[in-house]
């Protein structure tokens, strides 16, 4: 099993230009999510989704679109990238969301850098 | 989601214990500790969760008051590989985890 991956690792936008960020997960997990995390930072939630079809915002879902066409993906879109997007995003996915049996696997990061 | 604080770091001597406190007040009934680490850069990585009894697996222990207002993760043998930022998190039945800063361990020869 690959577990949770990530595509691209690294990224470089100018502001305005638009991008993809695709993740892929292979353990048949319903639940996704999509992170950032800003130097010195704890991780902060964007999106998240329950389902294949299903999506809902997180913390800080402002500049970022979802979808979830796809069980096994989850793919993050940025519209019209900012400085203030610079960031490294993280994908994770969990079987369940109960909070008994919600262990979350990550995966290793997409390292955005926005001029 | 209930709220924790955590040292922001400790230290702690290769081959020794490291014990990681976390306090949570104010955390509710049916709200679980869990415990993730981040390495480096890296992705964040479970390592334990449990409800109101001591739970403990192949990476650590975790051990919760009788009240519930506070845990202790306990590494029993701290290596260089476990130098990493831990994160205490508390959450019920929600879809979401809410990271705070951590508790950045420094684990030294």
């Amino acid at each position: 099993n690959a577990g949770v991956t990530q595509t691209p690792k690294f990224r470089v936008l100018k502001t305005g230009q638009s991008m993809t960020l695709l993740c892929a997960q292979d353990m048949n997990h319903e639940y996704m999510y999509w992170y950032r995390q800003d130097p010195g930072m704890g991780l902060r939630l964007i999106h998240y989704s329950v389902g294949e079809g299903t999506t809902a915002k997180g913390e800080v879902p402002d500049g970022y679109n979802v979808s979830r066409l796809k069980k096994q993906n989850f793919l993050l879109g940025l519209e019209s990238a900012a400085p203030s997007q610079t960031s490294v995003y993280f994908c994770a996915s969990t079987y369940s969301g109960r909070a008994r049996e919600g262990e979350q696997f990550f995966g290793p990061g997409t390292r955005l850098t926005v001029l | 989601d209930a709220k924790t604080t955590q040292p922001t770091s400790m230290d702690c001597a290769e081959g020794r214990a490291a014990n990681l406190p976390c306090n949570h007040s104010t955390i509710s009934g049916n709200e679980y500790v869990y415990w993730y680490r981040q390495i480096h850069s890296q992705g964040p990585q479970y390592i334990i969760h449990g409800l109101k009894n001591n739970e403990t697996n192949e990476m650590a222990s975790l051990i919760i008051t009788e009240d519930r207002k506070s845990s202790t993760l306990i590494l029993p043998h701290a290596t260089l590989r476990d130098t990493a930022v831990y994160y205490c998190i508390v959450r019920a039945n929600t879809d979401k985890l809410i990271f705070g800063t951590g508790t950045r361990l420094q684990v030294f020869p």
